[in-house]
């Protein structure tokens, strides 16, 4: 079963409008991370936040971490087209080795 | 950071054929990892491959349908024997990043399975 799960799970918004989404996950982890996924291809690593983080930012993404409620958002502000594309959270649980188990997906759509 | 790239790229096949995926690391990596993604969804380990022992198959994934090989530390494959249109999928080869935790993707391989 996914250990993350996302929402929405497609979002359409104007360039230049903020972007926000959500990670869930189940059980107590190491690290979460963010990875972007352009038109199917090969996934690209945004972010990594750890357990004992609350929050962390890269450029105009920020990812925020409640370890209390397991849960994660990712925010891109001032989004771009070349946004457009799907994100996933995994999570890099502790009893799960150095395998990563990937969220179920948003779709971003961001219109010129 | 790590550069991979997987051929083929993309693929049509008849079913019950199989296909070899081939995946190559710039680097000399520990572990590497095969993902399916089904059509829209999102993706599913499929197995760990370490160079010099068997690879470790997540459950639902069996070696008989997905056989891995990892003959040195920058190259890996994977095969998906008697294919159906099940099977159709992007598979993508990852590796984790010397020292860190992330992990980089290769490009993946399209499936399709007529």
């Amino acid at each position: 079963s996914q250990q993350g799960e996302e929402d929405p799970q497609a979002l359409s918004i104007q360039e230049g409008e903020n972007a926000t989404m959500n990670c869930s996950y189940k059980t107590s982890i190491n690290n979460l991370q963010w990875y972007r996924q352009n038109s199917g291809r090969g996934l690209v690593h945004l972010i990594l936040i750890r357990s004992n983080e609350r929050e962390k930012h890269s450029g105009r993404l920020r990812v925020t971490l409640d370890t209390s409620k397991k849960s994660s958002s990712l925010l891109i502000t001032a989004s771009r087209a070349a946004d457009t594309a799907s994100y996933f959270c995994a999570t890099d649980a502790k009893a799960a080795g150095n395998k990563l188990t990937f969220g179920g997906g948003t779709r971003v759509l961001v219109k010129p | 950071s790590a550069v991979i790239s997987q051929k083929p790229s993309r693929d049509i096949c008849q079913r019950g054929t199989s296909l070899t995926i081939q995946c190559q690391v710039d680097s000399q990596v520990t572990m590497m990892f095969w993902y399916r993604q089904q059509p829209g969804q999102s993706l599913t380990l499929i197995a760990t491959a370490n160079q010099g022992s068997e690879a470790t198959y997540e459950s639902g994934f069996v070696i008989d349908k997905f056989p891995i090989s990892r003959p040195n530390l920058t190259f890996s494959t994977l095969t998906v024997s008697n294919m159906s249109p099940e099977d159709s999928s992007i598979y993508l080869c990852s590796v984790e990043g010397s020292g860190e935790e992330t992990q980089y993707f290769g490009p993946g391989t399209r499936l399709l399975v007529l």
